[in-house]
């Protein structure tokens, strides 16, 4: 099955300062690459998603890079914020529905970002 | 908005006890999953379901079981609670994004 290591486990940061989270997938089979931030106390929330058919994707100061032949993808945040302090998950799946649709979760990264 | 509803927040259950939890969603999805959430270890999968009746084992299947009768309810069930299931379960629901619950934080004394 699916395996996801995620690089580092924690990240501090000053404010300003860019954020980067690694993750790697051992499927090759898998296509769809989501994102995931829960602050203290709540629910996981996706925030960015990208599919194998792109490299790159970006939304404002949030982006996401895949490399497909490495297995590899990685998080990107830019001028960080207080509020961007959270704990991020990457996730892998295949993504073609039914019995192939598993959703396979790296352990988190905690991203502290200091005022 | 979509909506993912766990039944309880907060459960204190006994040792050997049956223990049912139940989450609902709203959105008509296809996929459902049962996570469980513990420091350091992230996310592991349970079980999740891609079909009514349908379902499949996760990655740490032991000691649980599920149902899905009704395509928005989809059921996690502790055979015989034991000490070392005490721990934050999140139901989600997804067409491709998953949609998470609020969690049920389980105690077992």
């Amino acid at each position: 099955g699916e395996n996801v290591e995620q690089h580092p486990s924690t990240l501090s940061v000053q404010e300003g300062d860019s954020a980067v989270i690694k993750c790697t997938y051992s499927d090759s089979a898998s296509n769809y690459f989501p994102w995931y931030k829960q602050e203290l106390g709540k629910r996981p929330q996706l925030i960015i998603d990208i599919r194998s058919n792109v490299g790159e994707k970006k939304d404002q100061r949030i982006a996401v890079t895949l490399n497909k032949t490495a297995k590899h993808f990685s998080l990107h945040i830019t001028e960080t914020q207080p509020e961007d302090s959270a704990v991020y998950f990457c996730a892998a799946s295949q993504g073609s529905g039914g019995s192939n649709y598993k959703l396979t979760f790296g352990k988190g990264t905690l991203l502290t970002v200091n005022p | 908005d979509v909506k993912v509803t766990q039944s309880s927040r907060y459960l204190v259950k006994r040792t050997g006890e049956k223990v049912f939890l139940e989450c609902v969603q709203d959105m008509d999805h296809e996929n459902m999953f049962w996570y469980r959430q513990d420091p350091g270890l992230g996310l592991r999968l349970i079980y999740f379901s891609y079909d009514v009746k349908m379902k499949e084992k996760g990655d740490i299947p032991e000691g649980y079981s599920v149902s899905r009768e009704k395509k928005e309810r989809f059921s996690l069930i502790l055979e015989s609670a034991s000490t070392n299931q005490t721990s934050m379960y999140l139901c989600a629901s997804s067409p491709q994004e998953a949609f998470f619950g609020q969690g049920t934080r389980l105690t077992v004394v």
